[in-house]
């Protein structure tokens, strides 16, 4: 069964420095999503991707976040200078279609934030 | 707004109990709703959704959850309690963009 997968599972970096998550969403999906989950907290939306574009972001989603389709199969989620409030576990989903489609989740990476 | 509140942080029950999850929720237009199921160290994986239609699902592992429109609820039950259903489950609903907004996830606890 196809599915979406992330690496690193863990990440650990320093404070202010750049890190790249990597994502490899379901082949024939349209829409790719990075959603954040901080210890203890609800899955939170960050943005969603679809025809080379972002089509929705929120607020979390602030100028230190951005996202690539650097080629045909990988996704990828840049956090330009991290905070120790970065620290988090973060998926990526994609989706054939938006609205009723469900959304096929990745297992995750752990970012950690020194 | 769309938002979702999952009453219980945690839930135990026995094995071979009915197994009740709460989810209620709010959206300013008809929602889309799903139940997703989270095991350690692994991503969400859909249990069932709603869409249109039927308003008792079957989703997969035996669970179902009914969508009450006045009651702005989607709970999910199970008859039968395995050990093997102890994870973390989220409800989530969807205001028919692209994105979906989760509950806090409740934690359910098979006790043998």
């Amino acid at each position: 069964e196809p599915e979406v997968t992330q690496t690193p599972s863990h990440q650990v970096t320093q404070m202010g420095q750049e890190v790249i998550l990597r994502c490899v969403p379901i082949s024939n999906h349209l829409y790719f999503y990075w959603y954040r989950q901080i210890l203890g907290q609800k899955v939170e939306f960050l943005v969603s991707f679809y025809n080379n574009e972002i089509s929705e972001k929120s607020e979390i989603f602030d100028d230190q976040f951005s996202v690539e389709r650097p080629d045909g199969s990988n996704f990828t989620l840049k956090i330009r200078s991290t905070k120790l409030e970065d620290s988090a576990m973060y998926f990526c989903a994609s989706s054939i279609g938006a609205g009723s489609h469900e959304q096929y989740f990745g297992p995750g990476t752990r970012l950690t934030v020194t | 707004a769309q938002s979702v509140t999952q009453l219980g942080s945690h839930v135990s029950v026995s094995e071979g109990a009915l197994v009740l999850l709460r989810c209620n929720y709010s959206s300013s237009v008809p929602p889309y709703l799903f139940w997703y199921v989270q095991y350690p160290n692994q991503g969400l994986q859909l249990l069932l959704k709603y869409t249109t239609g039927a308003t008792l699902v079957k989703g997969i592992n035996g669970f179902e959850a009914e969508f009450k429109k006045s009651e702005t609820s989607f709970h999910l039950t199970k008859p039968s309690a395995h050990m093997s259903d102890a994870a973390e489950y989220f409800c989530a609903v969807s205001d028919r963009g692209s994105q979906f907004y989760f509950g806090t996830g409740t934690s359910l606890t098979v006790i043998p």
